[in-house]
Order: structure tokens, then sequence, then C-alpha cells
């Protein structure tokens, strides 16, 4: 199974400035990793595919990067909507699997 | 419209079996893979099932194989999971996505598994 390690767990950062998530994979996914944004009592909105294209909708600040065992999501200039749990996935694997990192929580600083 | 509509959820004794659906409708749902994604209270979430859209690939976590079983009936643009076995550790809320790099998620149907 690939596992998926999303740090920080808690990520704390002040409206209007910029937050960078991580995401390291135990093997390569190549570009097949995916971001998605939670929030309470929401089912989670996909923000990122292919590791670094915007899903439809989805404003420009947020962006993705990386390949292979490395990946970052940036939100360059927070919002208050943009407080959330993010999730990385990978989707490499299918069909034998597809994991999910176990999230970053965002909060306001 | 896009909408994703899971139902079958309920209270389940350990051991017994479930079985939950989603209702597509929005899109061409014989046209793309389907998942089912659970989240245990307070928790991240978690890959369950996938199918392709032909059914030809089926994949499940380990955690599942060999308990649940999911299929899916693209003249009634519905996915199914059959649950059975049931364990308290399966007390989640459970969604259905799919569509175009996993765009389109349904609101849940939750899951309870207790005596």
């Amino acid at each position: 199974e690939i596992v998926m390690t999303q740090s920080p767990a808690t990520l704390s950062v002040s409206p209007g400035e910029r937050a960078t998530l991580s995401c390291r994979a135990s093997q390569s996914v190549s570009s097949n990793l995916a971001w998605y944004q939670q929030k309470p009592g929401q089912a989670p909105r996909l923000l990122i595919y292919g590791a670094s294209t915007r899903a439809t909708g989805i404003p420009a600040r947020f962006s993705g990067s990386g390949s292979g065992t490395e990946f970052t999501l940036t939100i360059s200039s927070l919002q208050s909507e943009d407080f959330a749990v993010y999730y990385c996935q990978q989707y490499n694997n299918w069909p034998l699997g597809i994991t999910f990192g176990q999230g970053t929580r965002l909060e306001i600083k | 419209e896009v909408q994703l509509v899971e139902s079958g959820g309920g209270l389940v004794q350990p051991g017994r079996s479930l079985r939950l659906s989603c209702a597509a409708s929005g899109f061409t749902f014989d046209d793309y893979a389907m998942h089912w994604v659970r989240q245990a209270p307070g928790k991240g979430l978690e890959w369950v099932s996938g199918i392709s859209w032909n059914s030809g690939s089926i994949g499940y976590a380990d955690s599942v194989k060999g308990r649940f079983t999911i299929s899916r009936d693209n003249a009634k643009n519905s996915l199914y999971l059959q649950m059975n076995s049931l364990r308290a550790e399966d007390t989640a809320l459970y969604y259905c996505a799919g569509g175009s790099y996993w765009a389109y998620w349904g609101q849940g149907t939750l899951v309870t598994v207790s005596s």
C-alpha cells in the first residue's frame, strides 16, 4: 500500500498570508495526486488533480506542484473561507489501491 | 446539476449486512469509474472500493476485502456497496464519489455498527 503523509498536521496562518501544505508518498505516484478541501459537515471538494491542474471553479490562489513522491499545495492569500481540512490523495495505484493522507487542518492564527 | 445521493445507511448489529446505494444524475454516469469513500467520526478519509465504468476493474481496501462487494447498474445510473460481516470499525459516513477526477461527491450516508 502506498502511504501518504501530510505535514504539518495543523497549520495556523493569518488571513491574507500564504499557506504551504505538504504531502509525501511512500513510493512514486508520478503526477497522479489530488488535493481536496473539506469543511465541517460537508463532503470533500476537489481542488487539484494531476498534481497541478485546478478543478473547475477553483480560484487561482490555489496551486499545486510536485511529482513522484513530494507534493505541495499552496494557497497564495488566505481568505476566511479557506480555513478547513485539506487532504491529498494518490490514485496512481488504481485499482490495486487508492490512499488519502491523514489531512492538514488549516486554522486561523 | 450533478447529484449523487446515497441511501441505505443505518444502525446494524455486528456481523450483519447492509446494502448502500448511490443514485447519480446530471452527468454521463457510464463514462466514469465510481468509488466509495468513508469517514469515521472525527477521522480522515478512507477509500473503500472503486469500480471502472464497465465493471471491468474493481478494487477494495484491505480493510474490507472479502466482506464488501461493489457493483453498478449503468442503466439505472446507480452504484452499490454490499457490506457483509460488519464490524464496529466500519462505523462511518459513507460517500459515493466519481466523475472526472473525482469531481463529484454525495453528502454521505451514515452506517453505525453497534449492538
